[in-house]
C-alpha cells in the first residue's frame, strides 16, 4: 500500500520560500509511469493543483504559479519536494502531495494522497 | 486552461435518496474526468476516474457518467458516511490538470 506523507514548517514569513518535502513509502518513486504531483486548498475553498514531476523527473507547473515553484525529486530518499518562493498570505492553504496513476486508456487520476499539511503565511 | 464548472454548489438530501452532481467543463476533456470525496480534515479520496470507472473499493451505490463536457455523479443512496463535498477533475488537458469548486452534499 503505497503512503506519502508531507512535511515541512508550518509557517513561513511573508516573501520567503515555502519548502515541503513528501515521502512516499510501500513503492519506489522511480519505478513505474507514476506523476507525483503537490496541490494545494486554502481554507474552505477548492483544490488548486500547483505542478508535477514525472518518473523521469520532468516537470510541468500550472501557469499561474510556475515563476515560483520548483519540484523536484530524491530517489535515494524517496521523496520528492515542493519550493514556492516570494509567498504571501494568498499562499496560506493546507498543501497536499499525491500521486496520479497510470491507468492506461483511462489516463492519469490522483489514486494516493497524503494527509496534508498546514502551512500559514505571517510574519 | 480548463475550466470545471459544478452545480449545484450545494446539494440537501435526506439519507437513502438519491443524489446527483453535475460537472461541466469549458471544453471536451474525453473520458478524463475523475470525481473524488472529502470528508472535513480528510484529504480527497479517488472515487471514480475515467468518467464511469469506480476506484478500488468504492461502494456500488456511487457511479459516474458522462463525455466529452457534461459529465454526472450519482449517489444511489445516500449512507450517513456519503455527506461530504465532491470535487470532479479534468486530467486531459496537458499541462494543466484542474478541478471544479466542489459540490456539498448536506443532510436535509
Amino acid at each position: 500500500q503505497v503512503q506519502l506523507q508531507e512535511s515541512g514548517p508550518g509557517l513561513v514569513k511573508p516573501s520567503q520560500t515555502l519548502s515541503l518535502t513528501c515521502t512516499v513509502s510501500g513503492g519506489s518513486i522511480s519505478s513505474g509511469s507514476y506523476y507525483w504531483s503537490w496541490i494545494r486548498q486554502p481554507a474552505g475553498k477548492g483544490l488548486e493543483w500547483i505542478g508535477r514531476i514525472y518518473t523521469s523527473g520532468s516537470t510541468n507547473y500550472n501557469p499561474s504559479l510556475k515563476s515560483r515553484v520548483t519540484i523536484s525529486v530524491d530517489t535515494s530518499k524517496n521523496q520528492f519536494s515542493l519550493k514556492l518562493s516570494s509567498v504571501t498570505a494568498a499562499d496560506t492553504a493546507v498543501y497536499y502531495c499525491a500521486r496520479a496513476g497510470d491507468y492506461g486508456d483511462y489516463g492519469t487520476p490522483f489514486d494516493y494522497w497524503g494527509q496534508g499539511t498546514l502551512v500559514t503565511v505571517s510574519s | 486552461e480548463i475550466v470545471m464548472t459544478q452545480s449545484p454548489a450545494t446539494l440537501s438530501v435526506s439519507p437513502g435518496e438519491r443524489a446527483t452532481l453535475s460537472c461541466r467543463a469549458s471544453q471536451s476533456v474525453s473520458s478524463n474526468l475523475a470525481w473524488y470525496q472529502q470528508k472535513p480534515g480528510q484529504a480527497p479520496r479517488l472515487l471514480i476516474y475515467g468518467a464511469s470507472t469506480r476506484a478500488t473499493g468504492i461502494p456500488a451505490r456511487f457511479s459516474g457518467s458522462g463525455s466529452g463536457t457534461e459529465f454526472t455523479l450519482t449517489i444511489s443512496s445516500l449512507q450517513s458516511e456519503d455527506f461530504a463535498v465532491y470535487y470532479c477533475q479534468q486530467y486531459n488537458n496537458w499541462p494543466l490538470w484542474t478541478f471544479g469548486q466542489g459540490t456539498k452534499v448536506e443532510i436535509k
